[in-house]
């Protein structure tokens, strides 16, 4: 009865390539959120969605595009793979957006060669 | 743009003694305040928050106290435990009903036995 999951838990691929990583929670929130967290541990927010709407879009390239088919899914596609986008990267949800708490999965390690 | 400063950025106790975190934030509108946990290998969780209407709250050995006025405010564990080892981020609501949490730079607590 995991609350926020990610596939896969570990992506290592090679510069260039494109590859997408899934979040689905069944808590039935209405907002889920992407972070990045770099090796120094910080952690920063990437994008929001509430009720399928973009609501927040951090200056992340646009080779990151978030996709939410329902309101338990938020995808994260990333195209054109680079060295610094190596980290590890957390699912989350809350019921309301920037106010509540956020319950994050258990997140993709990222590693780029 | 708006930010949470946190202090110090290690800590190291002795096992019975007590810790405290230190942050601060620049958005006057903020009114929530959450503290996370993250356990090595985990994605953060919530272990206690407390919104702008309220000076303190206490669940058993954690307690946060918030300062307004001044724009900080602190996470005290007393009787630290072992299993107490971990990161702890504190974070701070930004931008209204659409905004998001801005996150400290984490502390690396670690409980000597």
């Amino acid at each position: 009865d995991t609350a926020v999951s990610q596939t896969p838990k570990y992506l290592v691929t090679q510069m260039g390539n494109d590859k997408s990583i899934k979040c689905e929670q069944n808590l039935g929130h209405d907002t889920m959120y992407w972070y990045k967290q770099d090796s120094k541990k910080f952690l920063k927010i990437m994008f929001s969605y509430n009720n399928k709407e973009l609501i927040i879009n951090e200056t992340v390239p646009n080779r990151f595009s978030p996709k939410s088919p329902d309101k338990a899914h938020l995808n994260l596609h990333i195209n054109s793979l680079e060295l610094g986008d190596s980290a590890v990267y957390f699912c989350a949800s809350s019921q309301e957006q920037g106010h509540d708490e956020q319950f994050f999965g258990p997140g993709t390690r990222l590693t780029v060669l | 743009g708006e930010n949470v400063e946190q202090h110090p950025s290690t800590l190291s106790v002795q096992e019975g003694d007590s810790a405290v975190i230190k942050c601060t934030y620049s958005d006057s509108a903020s009114n929530y305040f959450p503290w996370y946990k993250q356990e090595l290998g985990k994605g953060p969780q919530l272990i206690i928050d407390i919104r702008s209407n309220v000076g303190e709250k206490k669940d058993q050995r954690i307690a946060v106290t918030l300062n307004k006025t001044a724009k900080h405010f602190s996470l005290h564990i007393t009787e630290t435990q072992p299993e107490d080892s971990a990161v702890y981020f504190c974070a701070a609501s930004i931008g209204g009903s659409q905004g998001n949490l801005i996150f400290g730079k984490g502390t690396k607590l670690s409980v000597k036995p």
